[in-house]
């Protein structure tokens, strides 16, 4: 069974940039799975962010691919979410997942537990 | 881009009734549709993918059908832990996004 696990700044400072990481344990991230982030803003729905494969191919939600950079750490098992230029409407719980060769490699399998990300002065 | 419209919005209800939800995609996606789980506090959990197909350990009183735009996830009897929110999502090919609907809330009457 994978897990997940987030880690990172609770709070950012406006026009700053978001960071955070995920790691992975129980699987090798360089297997054939894609890693996902995935936000949820206080009282609405969920939004994909992107996703990046162990080798670094990479596809990111238009709607934030200029603002957003996803890394894989292979050594380190773990993967990594930039978010640039961050506003008050970024303040969100950020939730990594993968998605699995089982299902197509279409839907969020597993998730991390979340960690809210605070933007603010 | 293609859009998940989930109705309704809150579902009120009582332990043992049966739940129907809808997800309605503004352009057919054939059957690349799943389900999610999530309770207050929670990271969502897959139920439901490629419209009909249960994830593992999900429980048998939880179903999906459809294709094209119209899908609909069904709760045969609500157990206590089935009161959460619902959540439908698509993959479009091109551009490759993943997208989420707004969500439906059973919650107990």
């Amino acid at each position: 069974q994978v897990q997940l696990q987030e880690s990172g700044p609770g709070l950012v400072k406006p026009s700053g940039t978001l960071s955070l990481t995920c790691a992975v344990s129980g699987d090798s991230i360089s297997s054939h799975n894609w890693w996902s982030w995935v936000r949820q803003s206080p009282g609405k729905g969920l939004e994909w962010i992107g996703e990046i494969y162990h080798s670094g191919s990479s596809d990111y939600n238009p709607s934030l691919q200029s603002r957003v950079t996803l890394s894989v750490d292979n050594s380190k098992n773990q993967f990594s979410l930039k978010l640039t230029s961050v506003t008050a409407a970024d303040s969100a719980v950020y939730y990594c997942a993968l998605k699995l060769p089982t299902t197509g490699w279409n839907y969020f399998d597993s998730w991390g537990q979340g960690i809210l990300v605070t933007v603010s002065s | 881009e293609i859009v998940l419209t989930q109705s309704p919005a809150t579902l009120s209800l009582s332990p043992g009734e049966g739940a129907t939800l809808s997800c309605r995609a503004s352009q057919s996606i054939s059957t690349f549709l799943a389900w999610y789980q999530q309770k207050p506090g929670q990271a969502p959990r897959l139920l439901l993918y490629d419209a009909s197909k249960r994830a593992t350990g999900v429980p048998a009183r939880f179903s999906g059908s459809g294709a094209g735009t119209d899908f609909t996830l069904t709760i045969s009897s609500l157990e206590p832990e089935d009161f959460a929110v619902y959540h439908c999502q698509l993959r479009s090919n091109w551009p490759p996004v993943l997208t989420f609907g707004g969500g439906t809330k059973v919650e107990s009457k």
